[in-house]
């Protein structure tokens, strides 16, 4: 099983409307997720983190199922500007060789 | 400004010519590291450094050398490139290991013909 899984999409909506879209980890111990914002060919840029209550950042909602071992992302209102892909990122707790492990991200096309 | 600078952005060398790509973060980070990234794999660490003088592999590390004479550079060398080493690489760098945001490099685009 990889160790970040995601839809790699691409996911073509239109403008206004709500999308919604899934990444699961397998490392149980992980201990922080968030998810970045790649433009295309550009660096990756924190988008949020994903913590165990929820939050949400104005159109977008960010929520972690630990038992289920799955981070969620939802953005509502999507503007033709949410166009990028998302990427999941995991922290494996304490012993882990790095602080991320990415998934290799979905692909959002916000369609006028 | 806060950011992670790279350089040069584009490169394009022969197979065999050692090349060096320049990282330097103005944060006063402690951790640094390089990742590539390859169509349908996504991005994958190639070295990290926890501190000066404290470096280690990551995921691919083979290829590749680094270095971390100073807090604030972590160089990615390629003694000697092959054509598989064609990738775009970013650095990136965070407070502490297994802390806070990452912060990234702009990229660095190196073909290897």
């Amino acid at each position: 099983r990889k160790e970040v899984e995601q839809d790699p999409g691409p996911f073509n909506v239109p403008e206004g409307a709500t999308v919604a879209f899934n990444c699961t980890y397998s490392n149980s111990a992980s201990q922080s997720f968030f998810w970045y914002r790649q433009d295309c060919r550009k660096e990756p840029k924190l988008l949020m983190s994903v913590y165990s209550s929820g939050n949400e950042d104005g159109r977008f909602t960010a929520q972690l199922n630990r038992a289920s071992q799955y981070i969620s992302l939802l953005i509502r209102d999507s503007k033709l500007s949410d166009s990028a892909t998302y990427l999941c990122v995991v922290r494996p707790g304490r012993g882990g060789a790095d602080g991320l492990t990415f998934g290799k991200g979905t692909h959002l096309i916000i369609q006028p | 400004e806060a950011q992670v600078t790279q350089n040069p952005r584009y490169l394009i060398t022969v197979t065999g010519k050692k090349l060096t790509v320049t990282c330097s973060q103005n944060m006063n980070h402690e951790y640094m590291s390089w990742y590539r990234q390859d169509p349908g794999l996504g991005l994958r660490q190639i070295y990290y450094s926890m501190n000066v003088e404290v470096t280690d592999k990551g995921d691919v590390p083979e290829g590749y050398k680094v270095s971390r004479k100073e807090k604030r550079n972590f160089p990615l060398i390629l003694e000697s490139p092959s054509p598989n080493q064609t990738s775009l690489y970013f650095c990136a760098s965070s407070l502490y290991r297994g802390r806070g945001e990452a912060f990234f490099g702009q990229g660095t685009r190196l073909t290897v013909v």
